[in-house]
């Protein structure tokens, strides 16, 4: 079966921790993106990549550091920078960059 | 720059009820429309499309209609039944690469279907 997974579904960070969220997709899409949703809130995005080895900031990219090193992964570290973590993260993929986006489950990221 | 605008929610309707979640957007260009849905603790699925003005988006029954002259893309199901109870988003895509290539969400609309 294609798609996009995530994992893990549920992740817990410690006070000054950098924590990665993981994203593959076996649909040979070349562009990747991860979006952060907050309750009652719109998706806003992150980071993108058009292609491997490339990505760009999104809106919202201070204290996220991302990587593309494989074109089916695309690892999303939330580090201690990152004040208010706590959000549902969603990572999507399309065929090519402005195309039409498939999300993967979403990683829910909670603080202790 | 784009934006989009939805109906605020909640929305509590009866099952069988018509179904309507307004949509409209502020776009440069010939931008993609969508509709996505969120069911409870999940990603998001696509739900429907329109790529250029007057095309009709289809899928389970829903439908949105890419009205450029009112630039709105309102969601319609004639008949709800409670497992559409979710969270609808609208979405734009502009119509040209770089950053308006990506998506622009609107905040979401939580539909309650009630038997």
């Amino acid at each position: 079966d294609g798609g996009i997974t995530q994992s893990p579904k549920y992740l817990f960070r410690k006070e000054g921790q950098n924590v990665t969220l993981s994203c593959e997709q076996n649909l040979n899409h070349d562009a990747m993106y991860w979006y952060r949703q907050d309750p009652g809130q719109g998706l806003r995005l992150i980071y993108y990549s058009q292609i491997v080895n490339d990505f760009q900031k999104g809106d919202i990219a201070e204290g996220y550091s991302v990587s593309r090193e494989k074109k089916e992964s695309f690892p999303l570290t939330v580090t201690s920078a990152q004040k208010n973590p706590t959000a549902f993260y969603l990572c999507a993929s399309s065929l090519g960059w402005g195309e039409t986006q498939y999300f993967g489950p979403g990683t829910r990221l909670l603080v202790l | 720059g784009n934006s989009v605008t939805q109906m605020e929610g909640p929305v509590t309707l009866s099952e069988e009820a018509f179904l309507t979640i307004n949509c409209t957007y502020t776009a440069t260009g010939y931008p993609s429309l969508f509709w996505y849905v969120q069911y409870p603790g999940e990603g998001l699925q696509l739900l429907l499309k329109a790529t250029k003005a007057d095309d009709k988006g289809s899928n389970k029954g829903f439908e949105a209609t890419y009205r450029k002259e009112t630039t709105s893309f309102h969601l319609e199901k004639g008949s709800v039944q409670v497992s559409d109870s979710a969270v609808y988003f609208c979405a734009l895509s502009g119509q040209y690469g770089g950053s308006q290539g990506n998506l622009i969400f609107g905040k979401g609309t939580k539909l309650s279907v009630k038997p």
